[in-house]
C-alpha cells in the first residue's frame, strides 16, 4: 500500500532564505508526483507535476526534483516571500489508469516571517 | 475557463438530514474525482467518474454516499442520514485524462 510522508510538518524561516520541503513515497511505482499549496480553508493550487521520467521541474521562484528509484521528491522554494506562507502537500498518482487517483501526504505548514 | 467549481461553498446542517453537493469540472476535462479532508490532514480519495462512468470508490465511501455525473458534465455528491464524523472539506477535482489534477474551492459541511 502506497503511503506518502511529508517531513516536517510545519516550518518557520525568515523572509528571504531559500528552503526545502520534502516528500516521501513507499512505493516507486508511480505515474507522476504533483506538489500543491493550499491556504487556509481555500482548496489546493496546482504547483507543478512532475511525470515518472522525468527529474524536475521548475516554475518561477519554485523547483521540484523526482528521485522515483528512492522515493522523494523535494520542492524548493527561492528567496522566500510572506505570500508563500501556506499548508504545502504532495501527492503520487499510482499508475496510468489511476492517474489522478492521487495519494496525499499531510502536509508541510510553512510560515515566512516578515 | 474560470477553473473547476463547487456549490455550495459552506453546509450547516443537522445530524440525520440529507445534504447534496455539486461540481461542475473544467469543461473539456473527462475525469472527475471527489475527495475528503478534515482538519490537519491531506485530502483522501473517494471516487472518481471517467466520463459519465464510476471507475472506483473508496472502502471510505459508505452506503450513505453516492455520487453521479450524469451525462460526463457535472457531478454531485448526496450524503444521507448526515453523522457528525461527516464534518469535512469535500473536494472536488477534474484532469483530462491522467494528466495534472485541478481542485475546485470546496465545500465545508459541518455537521451539528
Amino acid at each position: 500500500k502506497q503511503e506518502v510522508t511529508q517531513i516536517p510538518a510545519a516550518l518557520s524561516v525568515p523572509e528571504g532564505e531559500n528552503l526545502v520541503l520534502n516528500c516521501s513515497f513507499t512505493d516507486s511505482a508511480i505515474y507522476n508526483l504533483q506538489w500543491f499549496r493550499q491556504d487556509p480553508g481555500k482548496g489546493l493550487t496546482s504547483l507543478l507535476l512532475i511525470q515518472s521520467s522525468q527529474r524536475e521541474q521548475t516554475s518561477g521562484r519554485l523547483n521540484a526534483s523526482l528521485d522515483k528509484s528512492s522515493g522523494r521528491s523535494t520542492l524548493y522554494i527561492a528567496a522566500s516571500q510572506p505570500g508563500d506562507s501556506a499548508t504545502y502537500l504532495c501527492a503520487v498518482s499510482p499508475s496510468y489508469n489511476q492517474g489522478g487517483k492521487l495519494i496525499f501526504g499531510q502536509g508541510t505548514e510553512l510560515s515566512v516571517k516578515p | 475557463d474560470t477553473g473547476v467549481s463547487q456549490d455550495p461553498r459552506h453546509k450547516i446542517t443537522k445530524r440525520g438530514q440529507n445534504v447534496t453537493f455539486r461540481c461542475d469540472p473544467i469543461s473539456e476535462h473527462n475525469r472527475l474525482y471527489w475527495y475528503r479532508q478534515t482538519l490537519g490532514q491531506g485530502p483522501e480519495f473517494l471516487t472518481y467518474f471517467q466520463n459519465e462512468a464510476q471507475l472506483e470508490k473508496s472502502r471510505l465511501l459508505s452506503d450513505r454516499f453516492s455520487a453521479e455525473r450524469p451525462k460526463g458534465s457535472f457531478s454531485t455528491l448526496e450524503i444521507q442520514r448526515t453523522e457528525q464524523g461527516d464534518s469535512a472539506m469535500y473536494l472536488c477535482a477534474s484532469s483530462l485524462g491522467s494528466e495534472e489534477v485541478l481542485f475546485g474551492p470546496g465545500t465545508r459541511l459541518t455537521v451539528l
